[in-house]
């Protein structure tokens, strides 16, 4: 079956320790997204990637690093210097414009 | 900027009951998409509902239909014969037709739905 598959599920992270969620989809998808989702409020767009070795800064793209080395993944990096990263992270890809965004299940990331 | 405002941060409403949320949004554009996600407590986002701009005609899937007033940029998602199933939080999304997966996500509105 096609869809995005992200891991881990639940990430913890150290005080100046960089975490790497990971993002694969099979959909043959040019486009993928990351969106951080905080309680109560909306997705907000972290960064996206149109097509391989290009991607671009979304709303709060600070304290966050990408890489779209393949078609099929698209890897966020929080680094030491987001200085609040604990939230809920989403992946998402689109085809051509008109069709559908596929989401994934979501990381969960804690600071300890 | 595009703009999405929920303005319900909570909606109630009885089995086989029908429950609206309502939707504005703030755009310069003439052509784009709107949407409704749902996401359940297990909190993977799923597709209800799409509407494109430049079509006059409400988008319906079963239970779930829009009232898309493009003038009045209101995009309003009724919840017909509500079941047990359909508590979760409800998202409204701006895409552009551009790149319509940069979505513009309002806050959101939870839906509680009581026996």
């Amino acid at each position: 079956d096609g869809g995005i598959t992200q891991s881990p599920k639940y990430l913890f992270r150290k005080e100046g320790q960089n975490v790497t969620l990971s993002c694969e989809q099979n959909l043959n998808h040019d486009a993928m997204y990351w969106y951080r989702q905080d309680p109560g409020q909306g997705l907000r767009l972290i960064y996206y990637s149109q097509i391989v070795n290009d991607f671009q800064k979304g709303d709060i793209a600070e304290g966050y690093s990408v890489s779209r080395e393949k078609k099929e993944s698209f890897p966020l990096t929080v680094t030491s210097a987001q200085k609040n990263p604990t939230a809920f992270y989403l992946c998402a890809s689109s085809g051509l414009a008109g069709e559908l965004s596929y989401f994934g299940p979501g990381t969960r990331l804690l600071v300890l | 900027a595009q703009t999405v405002t929920q303005s319900q941060p909570e909606m109630s409403v009885q089995e086989a009951e029908t429950v609206t949320l309502s939707c504005t949004y703030d755009t310069s554009e003439s052509d784009y998409y709107l949407f409704w996600y749902k996401q359940p407590p297990s909190r993977q986002m799923i597709l209800v509902i799409r509407q494109e701009a430049y079509k006059q005609q409400n988008a319906t899937e079963n239970r779930f239909s829009v009232n898309f007033q493009k003038a009045a940029k209101s995009f309003s998602l009724k919840i017909s014969d509500s079941q047990l199933g359909d508590a979760a939080m409800y998202f409204c999304a701006y895409g552009s037709t551009d790149s319509w997966g940069k979505l513009q996500f309002g806050a959101g509105t939870q839906v509680v739905v009581t026996p």
